[in-house]
């Protein structure tokens, strides 16, 4: 069964740091490229970087350019995201996703809630 | 700033057809931006509906089809059905390594 399923979220106050995680399982993890992708409450859903599946060269949206940073290990099937300086804007729900057919977006994870908040 | 563009919202009687589109403020969609289209109820993950403009994903009713209308990407629904009220959100592929989604439309289903 593919799984993946993230985990990390919580309340922070702004200009703090976060780590979300995506464990993969029952899914091809090492040879295909992860995505972040959030969304906000209310709101529709927005990517936010994308790593190769051997890390070798990371994308980001210009809105969390500088501020994260994506990483995985291949060695134990997760990715990361690496949030920093967060922002009241950055709440949301964070969904991690394999890169599949045609750039497309399959799997995705449950979501892992942030909330950006003081 | 790259922006895709796609309907607020659209109504479609049971067993109607509605077109939903997926353009960009400045030029052409076409199949090198490999459109995708995604199905999210309230409080769930996206579901992926189509891939590169016209595959549908696995388990996905033939009532779901892309394509390509003039300059823009579409899907299309043929037979609409109550439990297809849903958001429907649009991601383009606009250069190496980085993807836009659309705002997204809401279809109502009455």
């Amino acid at each position: 069964q593919v799984q993946l399923v993230e985990s990390g979220g919580g309340v922070v106050q702004p200009g703090g740091s976060l780590r979300l995680s995506c464990a993969a399982s029952g899914f091809s993890f090492s040879t295909s490229g992860m995505h972040w992708v959030r969304q906000a409450p209310g709101k529709g859903l927005e990517w936010v970087t994308f790593t190769r599946y051997d890390d070798i060269q990371r994308w980001y949206a210009d809105s969390v350019k500088g501020r994260f940073a994506i990483s995985r290990d291949n060695s134990k099937n997760t990715l990361y995201l690496h949030i920093n300086s967060l922002r009241l804007e950055d709440t949301g729900v964070y969904y991690c996703a394999g890169m599949s057919s045609g750039q497309s977006f399959d799997p995705w994870g449950q979501g892992t809630l942030v909330t950006v908040s003081s | 700033q790259t922006v895709v563009t796609q309907e607020p919202s659209f109504s479609v009687s049971p067993g109607g057809t509605v077109t939903l589109t997926c353009g960009l403020t400045s030029g052409s969609v076409s199949t090198s931006h490999y459109p995708s289209w995604y199905q999210q109820t309230p409080g769930q993950t996206p579901r992926t509906l189509i891939y590169n403009t016209k595959f549908r994903s696995s388990g996905v009713p033939d009532r779901f089809s892309g394509s390509i209308l003039g300059n823009k990407a579409a899907l299309t629904i043929t037979g609409a059905q109550a439990d297809d009220e849903s958001d429907y959100y649009c991601v383009l592929y606009v250069t190496t390594g980085i993807w836009v989604f659309g705002g997204g439309t809401k279809v109502t289903v009455l």
